[in-house]
């Protein structure tokens, strides 16, 4: 079993639609970071978090530590937010991320 | 600024060849991190480096090793490439934190062992 599982795996839907994305965790983590990949692009980090909750515009992350859980919200999704969305867990001193295996979200016009 | 460069962006290389992955950063962080992307698996962290002159491997080690003589370059040196190392390559690094710091990536580097 992976030590970070993301759900769903892939993810389609019409532009202006609400968004989630899951992640859980079986490990002791210190952050949590999710991460954007554009096909066949470099990846950018968009949220780190160790508790609570964090907004940038139309994405929201949450997490709930004792649940071991986190989501990503997209808020009216758009074309422009396809792209594969990583979950992954920081642990130890070194900022060392375990990794998610990705989610991957087409949104259709 | 520059962040994170990566090079080259695409290299095929013959079975038993050997080639050096070239990962720099300008921001003066001191931790890099070099990962493999495969298909369907999440990355892979196969060696990183806490600052200069200090190295440590990953959870893929195998068949790499890496050099860390200056705080800006971060190669991942392949001997004796192999089709199992067919993958995607991403460079990262991050300030030594204060409290947790993101990690900046490069645009990777293709690599086909064919």
């Amino acid at each position: 079993k992976n030590e970070v599982e993301q759900s769903p795996q892939n993810l389609t839907a019409q532009e202006g639609e609400f968004i989630t994305i899951n992640c859980s965790y079986s490990v002791g983590i210190s952050a949590l970071h999710w991460l954007q990949q554009h096909p066949g692009g470099g990846i950018v980090s968009l949220f780190m978090l160790s508790s609570g909750k964090k907004k940038h515009g139309r994405l929201i992350a949450t997490i709930n530590i004792q649940e071991k859980h986190s989501s990503l919200h997209i808020t009216a999704s758009h074309p422009r937010d396809s792209a594969v969305y990583i979950c992954a867990v920081e642990s130890g001193a070194t900022n060392k991320l375990i990794f998610g295996t990705g989610t991957l979200l087409a949104v259709q016009p | 600024n520059a962040g994170v460069t990566q090079t080259p962006k695409f290299r095929i290389l013959k079975i038993g060849q050997s080639m050096t992955l070239q990962c720099a950063q300008d921001m003066n962080h001191n931790y890099m991190y070099w990962y493999r992307q495969d298909p369907g698996m999440g990355l892979k962290l196969i060696y990183y480096s806490v600052g200069a002159g200090i190295t440590d491997k990953g959870e893929v080690p195998n068949g790499y090793n890496v050099s860390r003589s200056t705080t800006e370059d971060f190669p991942l040196r392949l001997e004796l490439a192999a089709p199992s190392q067919t993958s995607v390559y991403f460079c990262a690094s991050s300030p030594r934190n204060r409290g947790h710091q993101p990690q900046h990536f490069g645009d990777g580097t293709r690599l086909s062992i064919l």
